[in-house]
């Protein structure tokens, strides 16, 4: 069946600029989870939803990160005023089970984002 | 905060087992300890997960203390594809947030 999927696979943009992550669950999945991820070290944990509601945004940077699953599906990461530190490797994971206590999680293929 | 200790790295022989152990301090308690397999470019692929004591699917074993300070996954026999990043991932005993941590991850080199 289909994967988890996310788009764009790869975003240039200027500093100064907003950008908007899709991510795209394994259909059925109850909970979803961003990461980031820099090269050569772990994912880092942004925020997770159980279907719509955010559970916990405590690795979310700053405030200029913010994400949103309206309808317990689709969920979209958005990033305002991009700065070069931004970028990174961003994964989206969704799983069968409400999270936090089992984390088998499904990652789909990342938005890799270039910040100019 | 929850933090995590693995390995950098490890080399391993076509057909040895292998264990690599991840450490992790107050990580929370009802949470499962998860392990992670990741290749370049490719998302992390779910590898197994346990609770407390020892785990075994058709790809792995884990191993957890009674004190959840550790885990140890255990690969049977590796192979060449074997050879990828291994990451842990426990939750963080933070009081009210339910993040996630990955450990600092381990790359495993499978040689013949």
């Amino acid at each position: 069946g289909a994967g988890v999927s996310q788009s764009p696979r790869y975003k240039v943009t200027k500093r100064g600029q907003d950008v908007a992550l899709r991510c795209d669950p394994i259909s059925g999945h109850v909970s979803l989870y961003w990461y980031r991820q820099a090269l050569g070290q772990g994912p880092e944990f942004l925020t997770y939803f159980n279907y719509e509601a955010q559970q916990d945004k405590s690795g979310l940077p700053n405030d200029r990160f913010s994400a949103e699953r309206p309808e317990g599906s689709i969920s979209t990461l958005t990033i305002q005023r991009t700065e070069q530190r931004d970028s990174a490797m961003y994964r989206c994971a969704s799983s069968p089970s409400e999270g936090p206590t089992s984390y088998e999680q499904y990652f789909g293929p990342g938005t890799r984002l270039t910040v100019t | 905060l929850a933090k995590t200790t693995q390995p950098i790295s490890m080399d391993s022989y076509e057909g040895q087992e292998v264990n690599i152990t991840c450490s992790h301090n107050n990580i929370a308690t009802n949470d499962y300890i998860t392990w992670y397999q990741q290749f370049p470019s490719q998302g992390p692929r779910f590898i197994i997960q346990g609770y407390k004591t020892k785990v075994t699917n058709e790809v792995a074993s884990l191993f957890i203390p009674a004190d959840r300070k550790s885990s140890t996954l255990s690969l049977p026999r590796v192979s060449l594809s074997d050879t990828a990043v291994y990451y842990c991932l426990v939750g963080d005993n933070g009081g009210a947030t339910n993040k996630l941590i990955f450990g600092t991850g381990t790359l495993l080199a499978v040689q013949p």
